[in-house]
């Protein structure tokens, strides 16, 4: 069974600091990995790809890569109220089948 | 909006009735899915077709029956649905048909099965 796991939350970060989202995986032959922002009611709204070990940033959004440690994560500066959403991690190994984390419940504070 | 359309946008059924979700794409994509997704729980693959074939069916009900016309169209066929069935039904599609590239995900039809 691959597992994709994230703290569910809710976390609650004040308007301007660093929410920082993280996601485990069990497939070690995992190649691709996804951050999707979903609000509520709404449909997932893909963030950030990354593919290897290290960081990717674009605009306010970084994404970090361990393949050794089987860990992914967000980082979201200055956060804003408009933040505040579920984010899910999403992993791809082999074949064309995504596994979704269970999301992480995020809470920006004015 | 989002580039993967989804028809409707909102749905309410009987258990006896026999209706159709539809999601079109025109991004050139050869990978199409259709995933379940209940409140404050993760998207359920249901169904994926790569290059128009059906490549992956995760042990859905037979009362849902994909279709995929074209490699811009990907149907779901609903029939005697039950009450459980009522969620979000989100349609994606991806560039490739390996897992490499991300999926990209249409508005979805919200769908109440009384």
């Amino acid at each position: 069974q691959k597992e994709v796991e994230q703290n569910s939350g809710p976390l609650s970060v004040p308007e301007g600091a660093i929410a920082s989202l993280n996601c485990t995986y069990s497939d070690r032959v995992s190649q691709s990995f996804f951050w999707y922002r979903q609000y509520s009611g709404k449909s997932p709204e893909l963030i950030m790809s990354i593919y290897s070990n290290g960081d990717k940033e674009d605009g306010r959004f970084t994404a970090q890569l361990n393949k050794a440690s089987q860990y992914v994560s967000l980082l979201i500066r200055d956060s804003q109220p408009s933040d505040s959403a579920t984010y899910l991690c999403a992993v791809s190994s082999t074949g064309n089948q995504f596994y979704f984390g269970t999301g992480t419940s995020l809470t920006v504070i004015p | 909006d989002t580039e993967v359309t989804q028809t409707p946008k909102h749905l309410v059924m009987g258990m006896t009735n026999k209706k159709s979700l539809k999601c079109e794409q025109h991004m050139g994509h050869r990978a199409m899915y259709w995933y379940k997704q209940k409140a404050k729980k993760p998207p359920e693959l249901m169904f994926v077709y790569s290059y128009e074939k059906l490549s992956i069916n995760e042990s859905v009900p037979s009362r849902f029956s994909p279709e995929c016309p074209n490699s811009s169209l990907l149907n779901l066929h609903l029939h005697a649905l039950q009450p459980e069935d009522s969620a979000l039904y989100l349609c994606a599609s991806s560039q490739d048909g390996q897992g490499h590239q991300p999926q990209h995900f249409g508005d979805g039809t919200r769908l109440s099965i009384l």
